[in-house]
């Protein structure tokens, strides 16, 4: 049973651009949530998506952000018009149920 | 929502000296606390979990308890070695969203 899968690992944008982060939950797991981590900072949650559906976005910026997990494909968090403060390390974790979570290996995000 | 607080921010121990850090909650529909460990440029794995049903749980040299009145969870680890040397993540969640401790960053002094 394959862990859950994020890409891309590394992710270089520039300053405007738009950046967009997969993540692909364990087999059986219809729970996904994305965190973003700064340098030398912990977790913060942004967003918990069931299949189809936003169940909780309060930690997610009101703008340039935003979260989807489709029926069939993983889960995207789309960043528009990156800035400098954007760089960070985004975890998705995913779940079979609503608690206990498992962490992908994390796409880290570099806004030049 | 709920808001966790993670004690100490860092913690250095000798090793095969034991480590205790110390979360608290906020949210009392809280009902599970996991503890996550990290390592440099690593993802964070969940290394032991506890439900609000339960007051203690153990495996080998780690261990949670948990005091739901007064709102608060302790993680010991105990004859530290070396490669526990990582940052550790409290979180706990009420089912819908967890929130996450600001992290312990231990050092295991050989």
């Amino acid at each position: 049973n394959a862990g859950v899968m994020q890409n891309p690992r590394h992710l270089v944008r520039r300053r405007g651009q738009e950046a967009r982060l997969r993540c692909s939950p364990m087999k059986g797991h219809s729970h996904v949530y994305w965190y973003r981590q700064l340098p030398e900072e912990g977790l913060k949650f942004m967003v918990y998506l069931q299949k189809e559906n936003i169940i909780d976005e309060s930690g997610m910026p009101k703008e340039r952000f935003s979260a989807e997990f489709p029926k069939e494909g993983p889960s995207i968090l789309r960043i528009q018009q990156v800035v400098r403060g954007d760089s960070a390390a985004y975890f998705c974790a995913s779940s079979p149920y609503r608690d206990e979570q498992y962490f992908g290996p994390g796409t880290r995000l570099t806004v030049t | 929502g709920e808001n966790v607080e993670q004690h100490p921010s860092t913690l250095s121990v000798q090793e095969g000296d034991s480590a205790v850090i110390k979360c608290t909650y906020s949210d009392s529909a809280s009902n599970y606390f996991p503890w996550y460990k990290q390592e440099l440029g690593k993802r964070p794995q969940l290394i032991i979990d506890i439900r609000s049903n339960v007051g203690e749980k153990k495996d080998q040299r780690i261990a949670v308890t948990l005091n739901k009145t007064a709102k608060h969870f302790s993680l010991h680890i105990t004859e530290t070695q070396p490669e526990d040397s990582a940052v550790y993540f409290c979180a706990a969640t009420p089912g819908d969203d967890m929130r996450f401790g600001a992290g312990t960053r231990l050092t295991v002094k050989p």
